[in-house]
């Protein structure tokens, strides 16, 4: 199995941009999550689904954040517009019983 | 509410020295506890996990008991190597009646010196 696929794996943008974050879960997982990681806040659970369907969108920061999965193998983050706080690297990951969690190698994003 | 807490690093330690990273949970169900470490420039891996009480997670010399009267889930390696510095996350996963809940630890910091 190829793992959790994420890309760009790096993307540079100016701020007021709109950046979308792509992500393709492992085949036959259920749950796919995304985070964020800071080194001020550490990691952050920023969305959850479970069947395609988003369960917990607590953690989305603001309204500029939103994510959607339109299909069992594809997902997508998208932040409009960007501003350079956004800067940090973003992680995929999936699950097949929402326990144990397959990660991606992360989007690092910079936002000048 | 749940959460995780992990000892605070970095933490620098010689080759073959004896490792201990404390992590202790609050949760409200019967969770899953989980360390992962995360190498520089990658994603976060599972290394171990323990489903219930009195479970012991291992793998790559590492281990951890999920202790249920002091809610500790600490994490141990005898004998450590360089190729183990990283930043080592504690995990809860719980899924009470209103649906899957999942918390990580701070993270800490691993650097090992020949």
């Amino acid at each position: 199995d190829a793992g959790v696929i994420q890309s760009p794996r790096h993307e540079v943008t100016e701020m007021g941009q709109e950046v979308t974050l792509r992500c393709k879960p492992i085949s036959g997982h259920d749950y796919l999550f995304w985070y964020r990681q800071t080194m001020m806040r550490g990691l952050e659970l920023l969305i959850y689904f479970n069947n395609n369907v988003p369960i917990d969108d607590s953690g989305m920061p603001e309204d500029r954040f939103s994510a959607k999965m339109p299909n069992a193998s594809f997902s997508t983050l998208k932040i409009q517009p960007s501003e350079p706080r956004d800067s940090a690297v973003y992680f995929c990951a999936s699950s097949s019983d929402g326990s144990e969690q397959y990660f991606g190698p992360g989007t690092r994003l910079t936002v000048t | 509410g749940n959460s995780v807490t992990q000892m605070e690093g970095p933490v620098t330690l010689s080759e073959e020295a004896f490792l201990t990273i404390n992590c202790t949970y609050t949760a409200t169900g019967y969770p899953s506890l989980f360390w992962y470490v995360q190498y520089p420039g990658e994603g976060l891996q599972l290394l171990l996990k323990a489903t219930k009480a009195d479970d012991k997670g291992s793998n790559k010399g590492f281990e951890a008991t999920y202790r249920k009267e002091t809610t500790s889930f600490h994490l141990e390696k005898g004998s450590v190597q360089v190729s183990d510095s990283a930043v080592y996350f504690c995990a809860l996963s719980d899924r009470p009646l209103t649906g899957n809940q999942f918390y990580f630890g701070t993270g800490t910091s691993l650097t090992v010196i020949p």
